[in-house]
């Protein structure tokens, strides 16, 4: 089955600065890339995604890379702010049925004012 | 957007009880939904595939006879915990597929077995 590693698993960054979570998957198969942000308690929340056939795209602050030859994507957010702070969760859609997601062992992020 | 419920938001047994869980479609309908778990300061990990009209699919390692899973309806799928032990005590999250990749979170179950 699919496989997603995610690093680091906590990063801490000064109000502003920018912030990267990297992650890493196993199926060639997996066509779909979701980040999600989930803070204490509450359910997982879709931030953005990136499919198979794009290689970035941004909303805002927040921007996502894929490159699908090292099975690789990226997580980038910009001026972050400290209600940025939470826990940040990669995931793939494998190549199973049933749209089956797989998700990373997640980054808490903590933004400093 | 479509909204999936959970019922209870939280919920207290004790050790040796079983426990119901609701997982819920409210404005579109689910044939398929997904069950996770999440201990604290750990990622979700899916349990299980709830099938509409047909038996769920387990993880490896995840015990099917006691976790119970019922999808009766298109908007319904049920979890229960059977003879529930204090290591069962976690976060149960479900899901359902949305027409694209999309997948709608349930709000989350706290179960604490005491």
């Amino acid at each position: 089955g699919e496989n997603v590693e995610q690093h680091p698993s906590t990063l801490s960054v000064q109000e502003g600065d920018s912030a990267v979570i990297k992650c890493t998957y196993s199926d060639s198969a997996s066509n779909y890339f979701p980040w999600y942000k989930q803070e204490l308690g509450k359910r997982p929340q879709l931030i953005i995604d990136i499919r198979s056939n794009v290689g970035e795209k941004k909303d805002q602050r927040i921007a996502v890379t894929l490159n699908k030859t090292a099975k690789h994507f990226s997580l980038h957010i910009t001026e972050t702010q400290p209600e940025d702070s939470a826990v940040y969760f990669c995931a793939a859609l494998g190549s199973g049925g049933y749209q089956k997601v797989t998700f990373g062992t997640g980054t808490k992020l903590q933004v400093i004012p | 957007g479509a909204v999936v419920s959970q019922h209870p938001s939280w919920v207290i047994c004790k050790s040796g009880t079983s426990v119901k869980i609701e997982c819920r479609s409210l404005d579109f309908q689910a044939t398929t939904m997904f069950w996770y778990r999440q201990f604290p300061k750990q990622s979700l990990m899916l349990m299980a595939t709830s099938n509409e009209g047909s038996k769920a699919t387990y993880e490896q390692g995840v015990e099917k006879d006691k976790f119970l899973i019922n999808h009766a309806s298109l908007t319904l799928s049920t979890l229960t915990v059977t003879s529930a032990h204090p290591e069962d005590s976690s976060f149960y999250i479900c899901s359902a597929p949305g027409t694209s990749y999309e997948q709608y979170f349930g709000p989350g179950t706290r179960l604490t077995v005491t």
